[in-house]
């Protein structure tokens, strides 16, 4: 399975934009680019997903890099709910396994 | 969007007794599901894919003997922890996709903390 890497934490006050990178310069091109997260003693919760191009849905936006080695999920104002461990995983279009590597602790502040 | 419900949320039990936890699919069909175990401070790991009508495939390192899966339906996975031993406390989490809604991706349930004294 291709890795993805990510900062182990970040931190934002409440209200701000927050841009949570991840590197995946081993993606292939039938992986797709799924983003979650994790709220303290539950289980994941799916926030977005993308194959090229950026997406935006209720939740978030995905801006993909060019060459698909990068992707930035955005949160565009950072609320306190919205601290959890976010986890960029990389999907492969003809597996069913998605495959959890350590994530990004986000701390948002009031 | 899709829901997957998970029983039950918490459990103590015995050392050498098992347990049983639930993972259904409420409102879409599921031919695959999946078991995660989670321990404090560290990242979800896959114990094995759950396939409807068919054995499960585990990850390298997890015992079968020890968590036995049953996929009996499309929407009802089961995982049992046989023999529970204090090591095998830990957060477990199923998780299915609704193969119909692909603009979606995978629902996890709420997760079962299990707790072996």
């Amino acid at each position: 399975d291709a890795k993805t890497t990510q900062p182990n934490s970040m931190e934002s006050n409440e209200e701000e934009p927050v841009h949570l990178p991840c590197n995946h310069s081993t993606i292939s091109g039938t992986d797709y680019i799924h983003w979650y997260r994790q709220l303290p003693s539950q289980g994941p919760e799916y926030v977005i997903h993308g194959l090229t191009s950026n997406v935006n849905n209720r939740m978030a936006s995905l801006a993909i890099a060019e060459d698909r080695k990068s992707s930035t999920l955005i949160l565009h104002r950072a609320t306190l709910r919205d601290a959890a461990v976010y986890y960029c995983i990389l999907h492969r279009h003809n597996t069913d396994k998605l495959i959890f590597g350590t994530g990004t602790r986000l701390q948002v502040f009031p | 969007g899709a829901v997957v419900s998970q029983h039950p949320s918490r459990v103590i039990c015995k050392s050498g007794t098992s347990v049983k936890i639930e993972c259904r699919s409420l409102d879409f069909q599921a031919t695959t599901m999946f078991w995660y175990r989670q321990f404090p401070k560290q990242s979800l790991m896959l114990m094995a894919t759950s396939n409807e009508g068919s054995k499960a495939t585990y990850e390298q390192g997890v015992e079968k003997d020890k968590f036995l899966i049953n996929h009996a339906s499309l929407t009802l996975s089961t995982l049992t922890v046989t023999s529970a031993h204090p090591e095998d406390s830990s957060f477990y989490i199923c998780s299915a996709r609704d193969i119909l809604d692909t603009n979606y991706g995978y629902t996890f349930g709420s997760g079962t903390r299990l707790t072996v004294v």
